[in-house]
């Protein structure tokens, strides 16, 4: 079974789309997350929710709008995609007050042309 | 404001070299610490953490990494690297009421020569 799970692995679309990225995790923790990681590796967190409720809401666009119907669950919809939406984006989860170890889904690689 | 640099951006050694890629970090309390490995078109996994005790973590694959709090630092070594060593690592950093936030170092790709 997979602890993290995202999908799709791949999206290819067009400037100005709209996409949705969804992510389920099944280890029972409390708290999600959405990164972001670009070309040169670089990893930036974007949002986090725990138990539901956004905790963390890095300056991101308001194209992106994520969502988490229950804990176990986080979305990410992207409106009028741009070019340098272009990225892998991971989804994560953890225990918020616990080791705080994170746990990484596969990613999903968007490319925007 | 908490920040974590890593010193190398791009490593490149032989097999059976020895490794050591260095992490620093600005925090002056409690922190947790961690190694993360990104093998070549896949997710994060952990290496290895730090929360407490022994500073001298050791880790999967032989990796460790050595706590050294009046440094600041949490530099992961390796004794002797192989080719399948090839990956990106990424330090993170967790300040003890910092919102549980980890802040992440920008990554150095190691290149294993075989």
């Amino acid at each position: 079974d997979t602890a993290v799970s995202q999908t799709p692995k791949y999206l290819v679309t067009q400037m100005g789309n709209d996409k949705s990225i969804k992510c389920e995790q099944n280890l029972g923790h409390d708290t999600m997350y959405w990164y972001k990681q670009d070309s040169k590796k670089f990893l930036k967190i974007m949002f986090s929710y725990n138990n539901k409720e956004l905790i963390i809401n890095e300056t991101v666009p308001n194209r992106f709008s994520p969502k988490s119907p229950d804990k176990a669950h986080l979305n990410l919809h992207i409106n009028s995609l741009e070019l340098g939406d272009s990225a892998v984006y991971f989804c994560a989860s953890s225990h918020l007050q616990g080791t705080g170890e994170l746990f990484f889904g596969e990613g999903s690689r968007l490319t925007v042309l | 404001a908490q920040s974590v640099s890593q010193h190398n951006h791009h490593v490149i050694l032989s097999e059976a070299a020895s490794l050591e890629l260095g992490c620093n970090y600005s925090y002056g309390g409690t922190v947790n610490l961690f190694w993360y490995v990104q093998y070549p078109g896949q997710h994060l996994q952990l290496l290895l953490k730090y929360f407490s005790g022994d500073p001298l973590v050791k880790g999967i694959k032989g990796f460790e990494a050595e706590f050294i709090k009046s440094k600041f630092s949490f530099n992961l070594r390796k004794p002797s690297v192989q080719w399948s060593d090839t990956a990106e690592y990424f330090c993170a950093v967790r300040g003890a009421g910092s919102n549980y936030q980890l802040i992440w170092g920008a990554g150095t790709k190691l290149i294993i020569k075989p």
